[in-house]
């Protein structure tokens, strides 16, 4: 199985603030990463596919990028609404697994 | 708008079964592969299932591999997950989740969730 780790855990960050998880991969999975961001009680929702790609109406200040196995989810400038935890995914193989989450919390 | 509403969740005994039902609407349901994800109290992400708009590639997480079977009815619009034998540990808000189009796998869209609880 392909394994999905997060860096870090939990961070906090201020509003207008650059903000950069990192998501490894145990082996390469090419390009087949997704993001996605929970807020407390709430469904997750779809922020990211093929490691770049923005889910439609999701806000530019979202980015995401790969290097080898090696992945990051950038939120260029924190606004109060995107406090929350974020995952990553792998979908390359199946078992399709989730990283262990990062909380984004206030500082 | 894509909608995808499960019910069926509850309590259940260790032991016990319980049949989710996910209904879709705001989309071409049977041109979508589905899955299931489900979420224990207070921790992370794990993905249960997978299931192909033609019903012809199905997979599982080992730990629900042979007590639980995903299923649709492209008729209905409708995605299941009969989950049999289950265990303190099934204990989870379970999301149907559709994959993007196109032959995708991860998820685009989210239910709310549907709570199992698995107790005596």
């Amino acid at each position: 199985d392909i394994q999905m780790t997060q860096s870090p855990s939990s961070l906090s960050a201020s509003v207008g603030e650059r903000v950069t998880i990192t998501c490894r991969a145990s082996q390469g999975i090419g390009n087949s990463l997704a993001w996605f961001q929970q807020k407390p009680g709430k469904a997750p929702k779809s922020l990211i596919f093929a490691a770049s790609s923005l889910h439609s109406g999701v806000p530019s200040r979202f980015s995401g990028s790969a290097s080898g196995t090696d992945f990051t989810l950038t939120i260029s400038s924190l606004q109060p609404e995107d406090f929350a935890t974020y995952y990553c995914q792998q979908y390359t193989t199946y078992p399709y697994n989730f990283g262990q989450g990062t909380k984004l919390e206030i500082k | 708008e894509v909608q995808l509403v499960e019910s069926g969740g509850g309590l259940v005994q260790p032991g016990g079964s319980l049949r989710l039902s996910c209904a879709a609407s705001g989309f071409t349901f049977s041109s979508y592969s589905m899955n299931w994800v489900r979420q224990a109290p207070g921790k992370g992400l794990e993905w249960v299932s997978f299931l192909s708009d033609t019903t012809r590639t199905i997979y599982y997480a080992d730990s629900v591999k042979g007590r639980f079977t995903i299923s649709r009815d492209n008729a209905k619009n409708s995605l299941f997950l009969q989950m049999d034998s289950l265990t303190a540990e099934d204990t989870a808000v379970y999301y149907c989740t559709r994959s993007r189009p196109l032959g995708g796998v991860t998820p685009d869209y989210w239910g709310q969730g549907t709570l199992v609880t698995v107790s005596s």
